[in-house]
């Protein structure tokens, strides 16, 4: 099965910095989402992308199917973007394979 | 999105003893899934929740211990038998509405934490 890779997978930000997490797969991936897991364990879709480039707000991500990554880019960090952040990905089958995900802590 | 609930949100339960939690979607959907993650990890794929059949389980899992049923398109049930405090994780399941929508996307469940004593 695929192998999902996810760095850094810790990361400490002073409130209003900006930091991109990097998610890799080992093979091919037909649909890729990101998640945020909040501290009280819900898990937030953040975005659908399994290929190009969307923005939501401070937030915004892009694919590179062709080379198996995907980046999630955080501008002006705030504490509530604190948790941890989830890549997830199948090969077409039913079976997502997440990674192992990148905790936040954004200081005030 | 669909809209999903779980029940029970959170329980503390002896060893030994079984826990069933519900999953409610607001909406029809095609695919159901159930996720466990232990405390600290990731999510693992337990099984997918099949309409009117078996549930189809990940290698690790077994029928005997994860009993899944799924008696309609909005409605799973996942029962967690004979536990044990390794047991002790988050439960969560998740939806797909494919292939009425050509987009792949999972929607999670608000999760059922439990600890096993």
């Amino acid at each position: 099965g695929i192998q999902v890779e996810q760095s850094p997978p810790d990361l400490i930000l002073q409130e209003g910095a900006n930091s991109t997490l990097r998610c890799n797969f080992s093979d091919s991936v037909n649909n890729l989402q990101w998640f945020h897991q909040n501290p009280w364990g819900q898990l937030i879709n953040l975005f659908y992308i399994p290929s190009g480039t969307k923005q939501n707000g401070r937030l915004s991500a892009t694919t590179v199917a062709t080379e198996r990554y995907s980046l999630l880019y955080i501008s002006s960090s705030q504490t509530t973007d604190s948790g941890v952040y989830f890549c997830a990905g199948n090969t077409g089958g039913f079976k997502t394979i997440f990674g192992a995900g990148t905790r936040l802590f954004v200081k005030a | 999105s669909a809209v999903i609930s779980q029940k029970p949100s959170r329980d503390i339960c002896q060893r030994g003893t079984s826990l069933t939690i519900q999953c409610q979607v607001d909406s029809q959907v095609t695919m159901m899934f159930w996720y466990r993650q232990q405390p600290g990890q990731s999510l693992t794929l337990i099984a997918t929740a099949n309409q009117g059949s078996e549930a189809t389980y990940e290698s690790g899992f077994v029928i005997d211990k994860f009993p899944i049923s799924r008696p309609n398109l909005t409605f799973s049930t996942l029962t967690v038998s004979n536990m044990s405090p390794e047991d002790s994780s988050i439960y969560l399941c998740s939806v797909e509405d494919l292939p009425r929508t050509s987009v792949r996307e999972q929607f999670f469940g608000p999760g059922t934490r439990l600890t096993v004593l």
